[in-house]
């Protein structure tokens, strides 16, 4: 079936280090990709999105690029600050997946001053 | 642009009540789902509906708990008996169809339920 697949946590950084947060998928078809953050006693909230391959989704310093060879939406940002952690949801979607978005498991971001 | 709206932000209740959470969707928007999350399991996908009817209940994780959608505007989630072990954070969601919106799901607060 249909599953996405994120590094798991916590992962802890300093401010101003680069954060990279693995993502991949696998779906009937090529859904439209999501990046979620959650941060403490919130909802979550989209960060940002790519619906086909090769799109770049950007969003308060953070990237993500769909890559249809390597099934992946990696998130990245340059340099983190405190306020960045949350936790992180990668999810993926679209007609083939009957309307819903199928949600990996969250992946836990502490950055330290 | 009012977001999804969910009540109560927080509740306590003793084993054995019956739990009422309510959530107020998008408007416009013809999805709605139902998510619970604990630390355990993290996210679930409970139940969803499109255009108010339920199309997937599979994660309703049994017959205690029950949701409708007697309208576009309103959706229900019930458990009755609540048990301590119902205890999560429970998340209505909403999409609309279209070029515009996607496939973007939309959360809620949440309801943060504690089942003493």
């Amino acid at each position: 079936g249909d599953s996405v697949t994120q590094m798991e946590g916590p992962v802890t950084l300093s401010e101003e280090a680069f954060l990279t947060i693995n993502c991949t998928y696998t779906a009937t078809g090529y859904p439209s990709l999501f990046w979620y953050v959650q941060y403490p006693g919130e909802g979550l909230q989209l960060l940002l999105k790519a619906t086909k391959a090769d799109d770049k989704g950007s969003n308060k310093g953070f990237e993500a690029t769909y890559r249809k060879e390597t099934t992946s939406f990696h998130l990245e940002k340059g340099s983190v600050q405190v306020s960045d952690s949350a936790v992180y949801f990668c999810a993926g979607g679209g007609y083939n997946q009957g309307g819903k978005l199928i949600f990996g498991q969250g992946t836990e971001l502490s950055v330290k001053p | 642009d009012a977001g999804v709206i969910q009540s109560p932000r927080h509740e306590v209740t003793e084993m054995g009540q019956e739990v009422t959470l309510r959530c107020k969707p998008i408007s416009g928007h013809d999805y709605l789902f139902w998510y619970r999350q604990t630390m355990m399991r993290g996210l679930e996908l409970l139940i969803y509906f499109n255009n108010n009817v339920p199309i997937d209940d599979s994660g309703m994780p049994e017959d205690r708990f029950s949701a409708k959608m007697p309208n576009a505007s309103f959706s229900t989630l019930k458990i009755q008996p609540s048990e301590p072990r119902d205890s999560a954070v429970y998340f209505c969601a909403s999409r609309g169809t279209g070029s515009t919106s996607g496939n973007t799901i939309y959360f809620g607060e949440g309801s943060w339920l504690t089942v003493v």
